[in-house]
């Protein structure tokens, strides 16, 4: 079946530790989005790819980096994670034409 | 800029009773709507969306919605759940023919639907 992989699907990190998470997807999606929900709340956006194009929103920390070195696969780098941080990140992917987001089932993100 | 207001953050069901679960949205231009499902520890499934025609939206798992534009509302509901419908359901709308590299969801906070036995 065609889907949105995450991995791993826990993380646990020590305060200021770098830590990357990943995405694939099946789907040959040219969009992509990483998401950060804290308990209890809506899924925030971080930031989306548009094929090979990055699109940053306006309230997310530098400390927040991405990568997307094909179609398949997309990268979230946490450089320095903070108390903060601690969260389950999504990954979702849609594709030009179509207006459902497909999510993959998230990294839950522990700062130690 | 759009915003979505879910208006109740927990619903509380017995199972088999019927349910609504509200979704205001505010938007100065017209908007697609969705309604996602997250059960525990998963990610986000979309259970319905409207996009244009018909204002009653079936979904799968027995749900529906209805638009109302009047009221900028679109409200879920299902007839008769099941424990398995417990979960946290989210409404979330982006902004029409915002498509291409413009096409981002805005959710709102989210309702807990709990069914009890």
């Amino acid at each position: 079946d065609a889907m949105v992989i995450q991995n791993p699907r826990y993380q646990v990190t020590q305060f200021g530790k770098p830590v990357t998470l990943s995405c694939s997807q099946t789907l040959n999606h040219n969009v992509m989005y990483w998401y950060q929900q804290k308990s209890s709340q809506a899924p925030k956006l971080l930031f989306h790819y548009y094929d090979k194009d990055f699109n940053n929103e306006a309230d997310t920390p530098d400390n927040f980096q991405s990568r997307r070195p094909n179609t398949s696969f997309c990268f979230l780098d946490i450089r320095s994670p903070g108390l903060g941080d601690a969260a389950m990140y999504l990954c979702a992917t849609t594709t030009s034409g179509t207006l459902e987001q497909f999510f993959g089932p998230g990294t839950r993100l522990t700062v130690l | 800029a759009q915003s979505v207001t879910q208006l109740d953050s927990q619903v509380p069901v017995f199972e088999e009773a019927p349910v609504e679960l509200r979704c205001n949205y505010s938007s100065s231009v017209s908007v697609y709507l969705f309604w996602y499902v997250q059960y525990p520890n998963q990610g986000l499934q979309l259970l319905l969306k409207y996009l244009s025609g018909s204002t009653l939206v079936k979904g799968i798992n027995g749900f529906e919605a209805e638009f109302n534009k009047s009221q900028t509302s679109f409200h879920l509901r299902k007839p008769s759940v099941h424990i398995s419908d417990t979960a946290e359901y989210f409404c979330a709308v982006t902004r029409k023919n915002s498509g291409g590299s413009n096409y981002k969801l805005t959710f709102g906070k989210g309702t807990l639907l709990t069914v009890n036995p």
